[in-house]
């Protein structure tokens, strides 16, 4: 139990076009869904809290402009890196609590989405 | 403010051998304390966690860790490591004031045949 999946695993893209990223928890609904930034060999970088149905808390640092987050359901979340450039290249991580049950201290994890930005 | 230290980058460690990550901590009240494992390039995989209770707690992979309250530490120990365990280790809190997750820099466990 408790699986985040997320989608694409890996994406290539230009500069100047926009990419989505999907996450989903599988088998429990999540009231709160997090999305990290991780760069090599470093810790994970929170940039946003998600609630459903409510707008994103975005992190000091961190455009909201360009980096969309929509959580549109109990199980699904979706980040929005906006014309991307190079420097946005990453890999971007999510996860979600769940709204009950014996699981809900916990975040869990998806398993990344490296964005490469040509 | 609250925080996490992983003191030691790198932890080597034969097969067969325990291993002990270290973690220390500093937050104010009752500390959420949690471990995840992180492979290359894959998200992190929850190992354990420390809410209340027993301050040994067993997790997935036959890990555990013991909280600490007076040395303020959660250390991650395994009796018997595996070359499979290689992988880069988090140690995390949850910050009571803002409900989010505040990380250590990791520690990469290398497990030598």
């Amino acid at each position: 139990g408790a699986v985040v999946s997320q989608h694409p695993s890996w994406v290539i893209c230009k500069s100047g076009t926009s990419v989505k990223i999907e996450c989903r928890s599988l088998d429990f609904q999540a009231t709160t869904m997090f999305w990290y930034r991780q760069f090599p060999k470093q810790s994970l970088m929170l940039m946003a809290t998600s609630n459903e149905g409510s707008k994103a808390t975005y992190e000091q640092g961190v455009e909201k402009d360009k980096f969309l987050i929509n959580h549109a359901s109990l199980t699904l979340s979706t980040l929005t890196v906006t014309s991307a450039h190079p420097e946005d290249s990453s890999f971007y991580i999510c996860s979600a609590r769940a709204l009950s049950g014996s699981i809900t201290d916990t975040q869990y994890f998806g398993p990344g989405t490296r964005l490469t930005v040509l | 403010a609250q925080s996490v230290a992983q003191p030691e980058d790198q932890v080597n460690v034969a097969e067969g051998n325990p291993l002990t990550v270290k973690c220390t901590y500093s937050v104010s009240g009752n500390p959420y304390l949690f471990w995840y494992v992180q492979y290359p390039n894959r998200g992190l995989q929850f190992l354990l966690k420390y809410i209340t209770g027993d301050n040994l707690v067993k997790g997935s992979y036959g890990f555990e860790a013991e909280f600490n309250k007076s040395q303020t530490s959660f250390h991650l120990k395994k009796p018997s490591a595996l070359v499979s365990d290689s992988a880069l280790y988090f140690c995390a809190v949850r910050d009571p004031n803002t409900d989010k997750l505040i990380f250590g820099t990791g520690t990469r466990l290398q497990v030598f045949p």
